[in-house]
Formats: C-alpha cells, sequence, structure tokens
C-alpha cells in the first residue's frame, strides 16, 4: 500500500515560475527522499532529508521537512520545461534500516513554455 | 560505468503464463530491490534480496518470487499472470554498507502487459 498522499495530483505552471509539491506520511520515518519519473520510466533520485533535518538544498531545489506534521513539500525554482514529470516522495521507516523505500502517489508536473 | 539494467524493456503474455524479469545492478551494489507499478500509481515494494536470499517482502502473493546470483544481478518471476499484474516493473540497486540511509538506483523499468 502507499505511505501517504502527494498534494497536487496534478500542477501546471509557466517556465520561469516556481513550483511546490506536498507529501505527507503515516509512520516514522528515517529519512525521505524525493524522485523524479519522466514519462513512465526509471526514477531518479533528486534529494534526500533524514529525519532529524527540517530543510535541505540542492541546486534549484529545496526540500522541508516537518515530522510533527508527517509532511513534506519540494520547492522547484525558476522552473524549466525539462522539469516536465512525475514526482515521488518516498520513505524509508524508523528501526528498519534496509532501505525499503515507501513512496506517495505522485504529482504530475507540467511546465509550460 | 553502466547504471542499473533491465531486460527486457517490454513484455506482452497471456493470463496464465509465467514471466522472468531480468536485472543488473549498478556496479559497486549488491542490494537489489524489485517494485510493481501500475498506470498512474507510485511504485510498491514487492520484495528486496541481498546475498542471495530474500531479506524483505512486500504485500505480494507468492505468485511474485525472485532470485539474486552471486554477480548481484536478479530476476522476477511471476507465475499464472493476471490482468491485474500489467504494471512497470521497476529494479532498484544500492550498497549494503550505506546502511539503508541513502539513496536506490533505479534500472528503465520492464513493461509488461497482461492480455
Amino acid at each position: 500500500s502507499q505511505q501517504g498522499e502527494e498534494d497536487p495530483q496534478a500542477l501546471s505552471i509557466q517556465e520561469g515560475e516556481n513550483a511546490t509539491m506536498n507529501c505527507s506520511y503515516k509512520t516514522s520515518i528515517n529519512n525521505l527522499q524525493w524522485y523524479r519519473q519522466n514519462s513512465g520510466r526509471g526514477l531518479v533520485h533528486l534529494i534526500l532529508i533524514r529525519s532529524n533535518e527540517r530543510e535541505k538544498h540542492s541546486g534549484r531545489l529545496r526540500v522541508t521537512l516537518d515530522t510533527s506534521k508527517k509532511s513534506s513539500s519540494l520547492l522547484i525554482t525558476a522552473s524549466r520545461a525539462a522539469d516536465t514529470a512525475s514526482y515521488f516522495c518516498a520513505t524509508t521507516r524508523l528501526n528498519f534500516g534496509n532501505e525499503k523505500l515507501t513512496f506517495g502517489t505522485g504529482t504530475r508536473l507540467t511546465i509550460i513554455p | 560505468d553502466a547504471g542499473v539494467t533491465q531486460s527486457p524493456t517490454h513484455l506482452i503474455k497471456t493470463r496464465g503464463q509465467q514471466v522472468t524479469l531480468r536485472c543488473s545492478p549498478k556496479s559497486g551494489h549488491d542490494t537489489v530491490s524489485w517494485y510493481q507499478q501500475a498506470l498512474g500509481q507510485g511504485p510498491q515494494f514487492i520484495f528486496q534480496y541481498y546475498e542471495e536470499e530474500e531479506r524483505q517482502r512486500g504485500n505480494f502473493p507468492d505468485r511474485f518470487s525472485g532470485h539474486q546470483f552471486p554477480n548481484y544481478s536478479s530476476e522476477l518471476n511471476v507465475n499464472a499472470l493476471l490482468l491485474g499484474d500489467s504494471a512497470l516493473y521497476l529494479c532498484a540497486s544500492s550498497p549494503r554498507d550505506q546502511g539503508g540511509m541513502g539513496e536506490q538506483f533505479f534500472g528503465p523499468g520492464t513493461r509488461l502487459t497482461v492480455l
């Protein structure tokens, strides 16, 4: 079963705007990761945030984590057409160190040139 | 350095048949996980192999089985195929010594269609 929900399910913005997507999860976690998937193919790892971290940056990506609310957000700044893809959050559970990933339902992002 | 590779890319089978999907992990990785992704959904964990043994299993029936070889490559077998088994099957690899705290590297997937 899915770990949680992502919001919104779909998002369309103009190129150059910022895109924000949210993820909620259900159980205590070791870390939360964001992945991108283009056209139903393999997933590409974007960023990982540990349960004791609140914010992390990587290039145009900014991730926040609120463990009290069991939620995370991914911000993509200055969006580009190449950012068009589906984005998934995935978690690993607390005290389970073997990297089983539990994915959310995904947000489909469309960047309009 | 080759990443995770999977074969075949696409596969069409009929109900009741059996299928075998293959995965070669990224160089230096010894742990392989398999995921099933139905259309419009997030991937769901099937099972994970390390040291040629199944270490974790998701909520999938026994029709789904796997194997890991000494060179760390892996196979996913599905018996008695159902229409609902149609999905993208993803293989992911990772090094065991990262202690479960890192990213997984995914292959391009095998698209299975059951008619």
